[in-house]
């Protein structure tokens, strides 16, 4: 069984600081995604990485994979109010018969306060 | 294409009485998944089908839950006997195939009274 650790599980932070939020695990994943929840909603794609050491930009957004592919990293400057939501990593199966499907870690709540 | 489009959004039921949930996916997705979520948590992975095949049913499932995806367009989730445990948002997704992300849609609430 795949399994992936979040870390924080809650962070509360003021407008303009910067966070870190780290998905670790033991296995080696084909695919790395990010994803952000508001409540009530379903969780919406930030972005896939794919290579070993690959970093994506994305605004004041920066996703990083780990060179073995078994971590990954969002970090997120100066924070703003309308970053709050749950975020969540999702490890795609290596190959094989459940290629494709997700496994989720259990997401960190950021709440970033005005 | 609206997305994914979950009926209902919310489902208040009895202990005991039997629910179904309906998915339309993305019509051009081949690839549809169920997962369930509770509050604070991430989704936990249920079934997925690959057109109208069933490929994979977590084994947490238990027989009370079925799924199909009849001519490999909307699918239905059906919960018999409903227990109190079951309270919690279920989660349709669909994707392009293999390896691309999902496009999830707005969910099911269901409360077991």
């Amino acid at each position: 069984t795949q399994l992936l650790e979040q870390s924080p599980q809650f962070l509360s932070i003021q407008e303009g600081e910067n966070l870190t939020v780290y998905c670790n695990s033991s296995s080696v994943f084909s695919s790395l995604q990010w994803y952000r929840q508001e409540p009530g909603e379903g969780p919406v794609l930030l972005v896939t990485v794919v290579t070993g050491g690959e970093v994506k930009k994305l605004k004041r957004l920066t996703f990083q994979f780990g060179d073995a592919r078994k971590d990954s990293s969002l970090h997120i400057t100066a924070a703003q109010p309308g970053d709050t939501g749950l975020y969540l990593c999702a490890g795609d199966s290596a190959g094989g018969t459940s290629y494709g499907k997700l496994t989720f870690g259990q997401g960190t709540i950021l709440t970033v306060h005005p | 294409d609206t997305g994914v489009s979950q009926n209902p959004r919310h489902k208040i039921t009895k202990r005991g009485q039997n629910v179904t949930f309906r998915c339309d996916p993305i019509s051009e997705h081949n690839r549809l998944y169920w997962y369930r979520q509770t509050l604070g948590q991430g989704p936990e992975f249920l079934t997925y089908f690959q057109n109208e095949a069933q490929l994979e049913k977590s084994r947490l499932l238990s027989d009370r839950f079925s799924a199909e995806r009849p001519k490999g367009s909307f699918s239905t989730l059906e919960i018999q006997r409903t227990e109190q445990g079951d309270s919690a948002m279920y989660l349709c997704a669909s994707s392009p195939g293999a390896g691309y992300g999902y496009t999830f849609g707005s969910g099911t609430r269901l409360t077991v009274v």
